[in-house]
């Protein structure tokens, strides 16, 4: 079975601060790799994802992730952060057609 | 991409009763998944909805508990049967357009059993 792991629930900064939030996971073989954020009152979305090729992949607003694949990690950074990305994050592997998810980082952007 | 209308958004029902979530999707998807989101907790994944079969269920969920229907491409239910209060949290209708890759969700349904 795939598990996901992801420290450091919730992490408060300032804005312009850079943000790095950590995902590992654990299972055997290919995997597909995803961010999913949810800002407040919203439904999830996908902020990013990895299926191959390059290990850095950039997503939407501003954000990247970097796949290791010796570390069975797929960390995401933004180098400034801004009030708007005040949400909860989530990594996420798919390895045999099923999501699965990690516990989420709650970020909180202060003005 | 898909759009995924989920309801009710919210409701708070008694102990003991059930509960009928709807999940309609604005075109025709092979994978619908159900997952329930505790309190502070990530996202479980429930069952895959099977057009035309039983749902699949994963470890720690029963038909019995959480009967699942799927009568055709863009529509699923999930019913939370006999509720109790651990059965309060967020649940959440997904679909997977290119199985095993992108995932869409619906707003989520959060129930509050009392």
């Amino acid at each position: 079975a795939q598990s996901v792991s992801q420290h450091n629930h919730h992490v408060i900064l300032s804005e312009a601060a850079s943000l790095e939030l950590g995902c590992n996971y654990s299972y055997g073989g290919t995997v597909n790799l995803f961010w999913y954020v949810q800002y407040p009152g919203q439904h999830l979305q996908l902020l990013l994802k990895y299926f191959s090729g390059d290990p850095l992949v950039k997503g939407i607003k501003g954000f990247e992730a970097e796949f290791i694949k010796s570390k069975f990690s797929f960390n995401l950074r933004k180098p400034s952060v801004q009030w708007s990305d005040t949400a909860e994050y989530f990594c996420a592997v798919n390895g045999n057609n099923r999501l699965a998810f990690g516990k989420g980082n709650q970020v909180v952007v202060i003005p | 991409s898909a759009v995924i209308s989920q309801k009710p958004s919210r409701d708070i029902c008694q102990r003991g009763t059930s509960l009928t979530i709807q999940c309609q999707v604005d075109s025709q998807v092979t994978m619908m998944f159900w997952y329930r989101q505790q309190p502070g907790q990530s996202l479980t994944l429930i069952a895959t909805a099977n057009q035309g079969s039983e749902a699949t269920y994963e470890s720690g969920f029963v038909i019995d508990k959480f009967p699942i229907s799927r009568p055709n491409l863009t529509f699923s239910t999930l019913t939370v049967s006999n509720m109790s209060p651990e059965d309060s949290s967020i649940y959440l209708c997904s679909v997977d357009t290119t199985r095993g890759g992108e995932a869409f969700f619906g707003q989520g349904t959060r129930l509050t059993v009392v």
